[in-house]
């Protein structure tokens, strides 16, 4: 248990389904991270929110909508994904951003399906 | 983007040591982590460096050189439990992932 929380862990989507992803972090941590993580690539970082506002966001297509309500949540809102889309999607939070020795620790993310 | 270079296999016996490498561009390097990931598992944090030589943690040790821009992970005693994927991480600010190196661990 990392003490980072996604929800739900298995989700199966049509194109033009919209849906979302959750995460949780009970560690009292101010920054949090999206990843993709698709087979045999990079983990890819997609989003970062430090103290609820959105400080990063590496050339992620808009199809992929970020919230992150307090600094416990964060959520990945999904509109008309691409099959390509399908990979896992993990979740991190960090005591802060930037400088030092700013572990990430990681949810047991979101394998996603496009169909 | 940076290219963080593992090798993406390798195997090793029950009780040995094996040593994991890690490339990175030198530019700009601001930190740099060493993550296990078991199957269907979250990432777990192992170790961090960010000043040259070796830190040590029980049977995990990591080394980094920065003017070579190459880092190790050291796994001794290996153990079964051992057989995951190993990710690197360097900060640039920016964090840049290797692909991981999956670890076979055989009796």
């Amino acid at each position: 248990e990392t003490g980072v929380t996604q929800t739900p862990r298995h989700l199966v989507m049509g194109m033009t389904n919209k849906k979302s992803l959750k995460c949780e972090q009970h560690l009292g941590h101010n920054a949090m991270y999206w990843y993709k993580q698709s087979a045999k690539k990079p983990l890819e970082l997609m989003f970062v929110y430090s103290l609820e506002e959105r400080v990063e966001n590496n050339s992620v297509p808009s199809r992929f909508s970020p919230e992150c309500p307090n600094s416990s949540h964060l959520f990945l809102h999904l509109h008309t994904l691409q099959p390509e889309d399908s990979a896992l999607y993990l979740c991190a939070s960090s005591q802060e951003l930037g400088q030092g020795k700013n572990i990430q620790y990681f949810g047991a993310g979101t394998r996603l399906s496009v169909l | 983007g940076q290219n963080i270079d593992q090798p993406t296999e390798m195997t090793a016996t029950e009780g040995a040591i094996v040593q994991i490498n890690c490339t990175y561009q030198t530019s700009g390097f601001n930190g740099l982590f060493w993550y296990q990931q078991h199957a269907g598992e979250a990432p777990t944090f192992l170790s961090y460096n960010v000043l040259d030589g070796l830190e040590e943690k029980g049977r995990f040790s990591s080394f980094l050189s920065r003017s070579k821009g190459y880092s190790y992970l050291l796994l001794k005693e290996l153990q079964m439990k051992d057989s995951a994927s190993y990710l690197c991480a360097v900060r640039f600010p920016k964090f840049y992932f290797g692909s991981g190196t999956k670890l076979n661990v055989k009796p």
